[in-house]
């Protein structure tokens, strides 16, 4: 059974940075394809982009290229998602997720518990 | 705007059947899959593909498709069913991007 486990909340003032981590156990990260989602408060799902084992690469939401980088420590099975240039419309709870092994797509059957990031000047 | 549409909001009676609908044009070509989420937690997987429901999902819960739309069906609605649900599948004109519908708060009354 895989387990997901997210880095803490963070506030940031407009114009920083964030990094989020996200923790695999019970599989390695090799095995399986991290996606990373995102929920302003009270608004719906936002997938924001994740690995396609297709193309072998990850693959962002065109409104989050260039402001928004997925990586990977496969050595320590933790998956990473920053965020530039925050503004206070990225406040939300960020997951990451990831499919079932094998399965590839945004079909997410693990989530993290999320992790609250807060823009505020 | 998103690529997949769905009704804001929908109520069903207790041990009633309910059908929450997911339009767009990219579910005539790629499946859809259902989330439940409730207040204060993660999303959890409910039904994919043409006809998977994970394991732990008790089988009152059910996944069609016809055209572009896609349903999930609830039948024998219980109170713990009262959640937010959503739809994702692939975007139309370019496959490996993917894309949630708006959610339906679901009611159980």
């Amino acid at each position: 059974q895989v387990q997901v486990v997210q880095s803490g909340a963070e506030v940031k003032k407009p114009g920083a940075s964030v990094k989020v981590s996200c923790k695999v156990s019970g599989n390695r990260l090799t095995d399986l394809y991290m996606h990373w989602v995102r929920q302003a408060p009270g608004k719906g799902l936002e997938w924001m982009g994740g690995f396609d084992p297709e193309d072998g690469e990850t693959i962002y939401a065109q409104k989050f290229q260039g402001r928004v980088t997925m990586t990977e420590d496969t050595s320590t099975d933790t998956a990473y998602m920053e965020v530039n240039n925050l503004r206070s419309e990225d406040t939300a709870v960020y997951y990451c997720a990831t499919p079932l092994k094998g399965i590839s797509g945004a079909i997410l059957s693990y989530w993290g518990q999320g992790t609250l990031v807060t823009v505020s000047s | 705007s998103s690529e997949l549409t769905q009704d804001p909001a929908v109520s069903v009676a207790l041990g009633q059947t309910v059908r929450i609908t997911c339009q767009g044009d990219s579910l005539r070509s790629y499946y859809v899959s259902w989330y439940q989420q409730k207040p204060g937690q993660a999303p959890i997987l409910v039904f994919f593909g043409e006809n998977t429901r994970p394991s732990g999902i008790p089988d009152r819960f059910s996944g069609s498709s016809s055209g572009n739309t896609a349903s999930l069906t609830i039948s024998g609605a219980q109170a713990e069913d009262e959640a937010d649900y959503y739809c994702n599948s692939r975007v139309r004109s370019v496959k490996h991007l993917w894309v949630f519908g708006g959610g339906t708060k679901l009611t159980v009354l």
